[in-house]
Order: structure tokens, then C-alpha cells, then sequence
């Protein structure tokens, strides 16, 4: 158990949907990454918080957007949802967020656009 | 741009046998250099790391790693494999942003993905 926690595990949406995943990081830990892994695309960074603020981006979508709440969890909000945004996304956290920072990873949101 | 390659994407070892995972990164001055292995239905767990030093790494699993400069390869290795190792290796490396500031993505290769035979 890694201590990163995400829900829903599952989520089943149509074209054209909105939907929110969710992330809770390490304790302790203050920055958030959520990555898209997908069978084309490999495992590929979307973006990354740090305290509240974002640090880096990514290949993130227009229709994708994210934040960090004051009390560290994440979400990734999805909108207008074709077929090739079914993926598995991970969260992930590190401590102060820096390139030799060990990053812990959740289990996983897989999202299936019917 | 940094970037990491896995030339294999499939392999199959024999329970017992050794293993090596290969893993070529492109970056010019030393990267931050990482080892993680996902199984099935699974989250990432951090193998091994390297930032400096020794060049040979020791991990958890009784995985060990050597960065090679001149080779630009991080390669993975481990002398018995176990049934229980089946799953996909990915080699990563820390993004660092040229321009300054601070950045801590990473940058991940395809995978390779290990087959054990009993």
C-alpha cells in the first residue's frame, strides 16, 4: 500500500461526459502528478502540483483541468469525452515535488468512454 | 529533450534464470534515474533508484541496477527470477527543466513487459 488513494477504481461514461477523479497523496507529502496510461501512449505525464499550485504541464488536454484543495487531495476533471480517453490514471505523490523525489502511486482510476 | 528508451517490449525468462531489462535514457548532464514495476491490476512500486554515486544500485526484490555513462543505459538486472516477478518493468527518468525552476514528472519509457516459465 502506497499511502496514495484514488476513486472512483472504476468508471464506465459515454461521448461527450464529464467526469472527476480523485486523489488523496502520502501524508506529508505536498505535490500531486496524475498520469495517463493508455496501450498507444505508454505512461504519460499530464500534470503537477505543489502545494496548492501548479508546477509543470504536461501532454494534458484543453479538456482535461485539475487542482489541489488546501487540504492536499487532487482532482482531474475530464469533459467532453471521446473514446480515446479511455485509460487507466494514476495519481502519484513526493514530498517536495523535485526530479529525485521518490513519487508513490496510487491505484489507479480506469475510465471506459462507451 | 530527455527521453527513455526500452528496446524490449517482451520478455520470457525461465524461473531461476537471470534477467536483465534494458533501458537507454537521452539527457547531458546526470539524470535522476528510477526503476519501477507494475503488476496486473496494480499502482507502480519504486524498485531502485540512482541520482549519484555508486553506480551499481541496489533495490527491493533483490533487483540491482547500473548506470553506465558512456552507454546512457540504466540497464536492470537480477540473478534468479521468481514466478512472482512476472509483470512490466518501466524505466523513468526525473524531468528537469532546463530553463530553471523546478519540475518533478517523470519521463517514462514504453515498458517491458517479463514472462516467467515454470
Amino acid at each position: 500500500d502506497s499511502g496514495v488513494t484514488q476513486t472512483p477504481k472504476h468508471l464506465i461514461t459515454a461521448t461527450g461526459q464529464r467526469v472527476t477523479l480523485r486523489c488523496s497523496p502520502r501524508s506529508g507529502d505536498l505535490s500531486v502528478y496524475w498520469y495517463q496510461q493508455s496501450l498507444d501512449q505508454g505512461l504519460q505525464f499530464l500534470i503537477q502540483y505543489y502545494n496548492g499550485e501548479e508546477r509543470a504541464k504536461g501532454n494534458i488536454l484543453e479538456r482535461f483541468s485539475a487542482q489541489q484543495f488546501p487540504d492536499l487531495h487532487s482532482e482531474l476533471n475530464l469533459s467532453s469525452l471521446e473514446l480515446g480517453d479511455s485509460a487507466l490514471y494514476f495519481c502519484a505523490s513526493s514530498f517536495m515535488g523535485l526530479p529525485y523525489n521518490e513519487q508513490f502511486f496510487g491505484p489507479g482510476t480506469r475510465l471506459t468512454v462507451l | 529533450a530527455q527521453s527513455v528508451t526500452q528496446p524490449d517490449i517482451h520478455i520470457t525468462v525461465s524461473e531461476g534464470a537471470s534477467l536483465e531489462l534494458r533501458c537507454n535514457y537521452s539527457y547531458g548532464a546526470t539524470p535522476y534515474l528510477f526503476w519501477y514495476v507494475q503488476s496486473p491490476g496494480q499502482g507502480l512500486q519504486l524498485l531502485l533508484k540512482y541520482f549519484s554515486g555508486d553506480t551499481l544500485v541496489q533495490g527491493i526484490k533483490g533487483f540491482e541496477a547500473e548506470f553506465k555513462r558512456s552507454q546512457s543505459s540504466f540497464n536492470l538486472r537480477k540473478p534468479s527470477v521468481h514466478w512472482s516477478d512476472a509483470a512490466e518493468y518501466f524505466c523513468a527518468v526525473g524531468a528537469v527543466r532546463y530553463y530553471g525552476g523546478s519540475q518533478g514528472n517523470l519521463i517514462f519509457g514504453k515498458g517491458t513487459k517479463l514472462s516467467v516459465k515454470p
